[in-house]
């Protein structure tokens, strides 16, 4: 059972575009959101992440917007750049107890084109 | 900056042999995890430990085990290795943050 699902499954933005990918989750008692990049081979890089108390966050071109209502949470990247063609992973955690797992989404596919 | 370390890097095993996957942690992180990634999937989460405790367990077979030791690094040992345990496997670790921080991973393929 996904705990975390995540949409749409691969996206093609020409650069400049934004990209925008989503999340969706169940269980309530998830009280962190990071989002992850990564490259074919590699292992997963943090990009961005948050917690229910905001509704969103920013730090340069990656910016999560968080509907705690709904549930659903989301990464905007402005201005996308060919170096950003990447699996982006979001992720979900209750994080009461150290140590507690991460629930991961399917992933996305971005394609940025020159 | 220091990041996490895996060894080895690739592993190639046969059926029904045994493989021992090692984790060194970020500087100060007290918390390690493991994930096994298959082929266009996302990472599930195998096993967790705090300061050298377990601290959450996932959908880890019961022919792997792992643990931590004194210096924080982790070791995940796997024993009969099957064709389906082909994957990629990341150790991450954390300290006082929620932030996890993934090494490079091990590629393992099981002939």
């Amino acid at each position: 059972q996904q705990q975390v699902k995540q949409s749409p499954q691969s996206l093609i933005v020409q650069k400049g575009g934004i990209s925008i990918i989503n999340c969706a989750y169940e269980n309530t008692a998830f009280d962190y959101f990071p989002w992850y990049q990564q490259f074919p081979g590699k292992g997963p890089a943090l990009l961005i992440a948050i917690r229910p108390d905001v509704s969103e966050k920013k730090e340069g071109r990656f910016t999560i917007s968080f509907n705690k209502s709904a549930k659903q949470f989301s990464l905007h990247i402005m201005d996308s750049q060919p170096g950003d063609s990447a699996t982006y992973f979001c992720a979900a955690s209750d994080q009461h107890f150290t140590g507690n797992q991460f629930y991961f989404g399917t992933g996305t596919s971005l394609t940025v084109i020159p | 900056a220091a990041g996490v370390i895996q060894s080895p890097r690739h592993l190639i095993k046969e059926k029904r042999e045994t493989a021992t996957l090692k984790c060194y942690p970020i500087p100060r992180h007290d918390t390690v995890y493991w994930y096994q990634q298959g082929p266009g999937q996302d990472p599930q989460f195998l096993i967790s430990f705090y300061e050298k405790m377990q601290s959450d367990k996932g959908s880890i077979p019961d022919r792997f085990s792992a643990q931590q030791f004194s210096d924080y690094h982790s070791e995940l040992n796997m024993s009969s290795l099957e064709l389906g345990d082909s994957a990629l496997y990341f150790c991450a670790s954390s300290a006082y943050t929620y932030e996890q921080y993934f090494g490079p991973g091990t590629r393992l393929t099981v002939t």
